[in-house]
């Protein structure tokens, strides 16, 4: 069973428009979270990285949010540009290091 | 900026062929990592190394072997490819044992094998 569910498994955008995808992982002990960002025929590049004690980070119009509690992440895009148009790989961290992936966001933004 | 460079975007080879993956870092970066990536099934670890010379097996090591000589350069060995290796190979590197550090992506191999 994949320890690491993303939701939706793609979604379709209007440039301009916000949208928030999910992030719900099973992972203990727990360490980090991370989301990436890989744009086709690219490798994954990191966008934040949060641990335990924060429960939210952002990178220019990108901001994660972390649930501890309920194991929940989620990645707003504010204010999408067709740039965005990217799979989001949300990765976490257990407790001896060893990385769990999701199987990635696939977003499309169109003008 | 972290660069992490791999020798091939795209390959071909023929099954029962030794492949050779090659993966070079320029960031002094302990950590090494190889991962293959298929559609439906997000990124899985083969191989990675924390030092020199030294490597563990990830999740799905079987038909893989690695090689690390130098802190920078961490190669992936298919000693006879098979069809069911035809994939996306992405290598990545980080800094130090543990800790929050990202992991830095090279571009990756497109490799088919006939």
């Amino acid at each position: 069973k994949n320890q690491v569910e993303q939701s939706p498994q793609s979604l379709i955008i209007l440039e301009g428009k916000n949208c928030t995808l999910q992030c719900n992982y099973t992972v203990s002990p727990f360490s980090n979270l991370r989301w990436y960002k890989q744009d086709t025929g690219r490798g994954p590049v990191s966008l934040t990285i949060m641990t335990f004690s924060e429960n939210t980070k952002s990178n220019g119009r990108y901001t994660a949010t972390l649930d501890a509690d309920t194991k929940q992440s989620s990645l707003h895009i504010t204010a999408s540009q067709l740039s965005d148009s990217a799979s989001y790989i949300c990765v976490v961290a257990g407790g001896n290091n060893r990385l769990a992936f999701g199987k990635g966001n696939q977003v499309v933004v169109i003008p | 900026d972290v660069k992490v460079t791999q020798s091939s975007r795209y390959l071909v080879k023929r099954t029962g062929e030794k492949v050779f993956l090659e993966c070079v870092q320029d960031m002094d970066h302990e950590n090494m990592f190889w991962y293959r990536q298929d559609p439906g099934l997000g990124l899985r670890l083969i191989y990675f190394s924390y030092d020199v010379k030294m490597k563990e097996k990830g999740d799905i090591p079987e038909g893989y072997s690695v090689s690390r000589e130098k802190k920078e350069r961490f190669s992936l060995i298919l000693e006879s490819a098979s069809t069911n290796q035809t994939s996306m190979y992405l290598c990545a590197s980080s800094f130090h044992r543990g800790g929050n550090q990202p992991q830095h992506f090279g571009d990756g191999t497109r490799l088919s094998i006939l």
